[in-house]
């Protein structure tokens, strides 16, 4: 059974700094994996999706990695600014339903950037 | 905006009520499902629909019961619901998964229930 797990759960940082969001999942055999971003009440927010066969995909100051074999990815911000203090999650588009996809979503980091 | 609408957006509800959550997508996908979040949990996979049918029950209570006219429309229909049922229910679309190795998925708003 796919598991998808978030480390840290919460992390603070000051403004400007570079940071790295981690995401592990303990069965490689995915069709993709995709960053969104939860703001309080909010829904979800693709941020970024990655199939199984790129190792990575950037847009403005986010860059995703995927390692399958590792069973890693990271999401990494470049120059944080308060308003990217949100949740950030991970999902796992999980290959081994036979039907329709499943999607499996790691528990989050919360983020926050301090001014 | 996403193009998946959620209504109603927040719903405070009675162990013995019936009502429904509804869900539209105006993004021309096939696939569509209903996800539960509740705090400090990661969101739980309820329900899959692809192409009107109905393609993954994750073990959801009878209380809950799912329905899906088109593929442009969902329901969630509530009764006899617990406290602990409380949470945002989230609803998502995206187009065939099976394709391409996957297509980006699009949540709506959410929807927030209480039970009292």
């Amino acid at each position: 059974k796919q598991e998808v797990t978030q480390i840290p759960a919460a992390l603070s940082v000051p403004e400007g700094e570079n940071l790295v969001l981690n995401c592990s999942f303990t069965d490689s055999a995915i069709y993709n994996l995709q960053w969104f971003r939860q703001d309080p009440g909010k829904g979800l927010t693709s941020l970024l999706l990655i199939q199984s066969s790129q190792r990575e995909q950037t847009s403005g100051r986010l860059n995703a990695s995927l390692d399958k074999s590792s069973g890693r990815s990271t999401l990494y911000i470049a120059a944080s600014q308060p308003g990217d203090s949100a949740t950030y999650l991970c999902a796992v588009n999980d290959d081994t339903s036979s039907s329709a996809s499943k999607i499996i979503f790691g528990s989050g980091t919360r983020l926050s950037i301090r001014p | 905006e996403t193009g998946v609408t959620q209504t109603p957006r927040h719903l405070v509800m009675g162990m013995t009520n019936k009502k429904s959550l509804k869900c539209e997508q105006h993004l021309g996908h096939n696939a569509m499902y209903w996800y539960k979040q509740s705090a400090k949990k990661p969101l739980e996979l309820m329900f899959v629909y692809n192409f009107k049918e109905q393609t993954e029950n994750n073990s959801v209570p009878s209380r809950f019961s799912p329905e899906c006219p088109n593929s442009s429309h969902l329901f969630l229909h509530l009764h006899t619901l617990q406290p602990e049922d409380s949470a945002l229910y989230l609803c998502a679309s995206s187009q065939d998964p099976r394709a391409s190795g996957g297509n980006t998925i699009y949540f709506g708003e959410g929807s927030w229930l209480t039970v009292v």
